[in-house]
């Protein structure tokens, strides 16, 4: 079976430090992946997906940056985090048309 | 692109109530439909979906209906538990290829809250 796996769980960074969030998916290939970021208290909100190696589209300009260096690797980075960068960070996998998507546990990043 | 609208953004019902959730979208070409749960604090969680050749769809206590034709989809809790209450987000995914293919369209959400 499939599992989706994303670390940290929770991270505290200063405002002006990089960042780097990693996920990784087990038990599927070529998955399609998505980063999402959940504000506190309201929706999803898409920032990248991928649907393949060093294949990357972003929905929101923002000092925030993906890459994909393998089939099931997912990388969401900044080189400096802003207050507003706070929230709840979710990496997804999906596969197929149409397309379920599953979630990973997520990181809870506080930026102070 | 695709526009998903969800109401109502809360909704309070009494234990064993039915609540019922709705939702729109704007693109024809939509055709998959999922709800997700998220309880506080947890990842949002794929309860229930439904395709375009589908009118309707249950499972226990959760069905999930579609008109193509107004372009509106609904979900329905019947006998409603405490251990229900969360959000619940409605999302529409368009038929597509390349680079688009796969991709969800969210609403805002709607915070349900069971009372006992």
């Amino acid at each position: 079976s499939q599992t989706i796996h994303q670390w940290p769980a929770t991270l505290v960074q200063p405002v002006g430090s990089p960042l780097s969030l990693e996920c990784t998916v087990e038990g599927t290939s070529n998955p399609n992946l998505y980063w999402y970021r959940q504000a506190a208290g309201r929706g999803l909100q898409l920032l990248f997906y991928s649907v393949g190696i060093g294949q990357i589209s972003s929905e929101v300009p923002q000092n925030l940056s993906a890459s994909r260096p393998q089939d099931r690797q997912f990388i969401l980075s900044s080189k400096k985090l802003l207050l507003s960068d706070s929230g709840f960070y979710l990496c997804a996998w999906g596969q197929g048309d149409p397309n379920e998507q599953f979630f990973g546990p997520g990181t809870r990043l506080t930026v102070l | 692109g695709e526009n998903v609208e969800q109401h109502p953004s809360t909704l309070s019902v009494q234990e064993g109530d039915s609540a019922v959730i709705k939702c729109t979208y704007s693109d024809s070409a939509s055709n998959y439909f999922p709800w997700y749960k998220q309880e506080l604090g947890k990842r949002p969680q794929l309860i229930i979906d439904i395709r375009s050749n589908v009118g309707e769809k249950k499972d226990q206590r959760i069905a999930v209906t579609l008109n193509k034709t107004a372009k509106h989809f609904s979900l329905h809790i019947t006998e409603t538990q405490p251990e229900d209450s969360a959000v619940y987000f409605c999302a529409a995914s368009p038929r597509g290829g390349g680079s688009t293919l796969g991709r969800l369209y969210f609403g805002r959400g709607t915070q349900l809250t069971v009372w006992p």
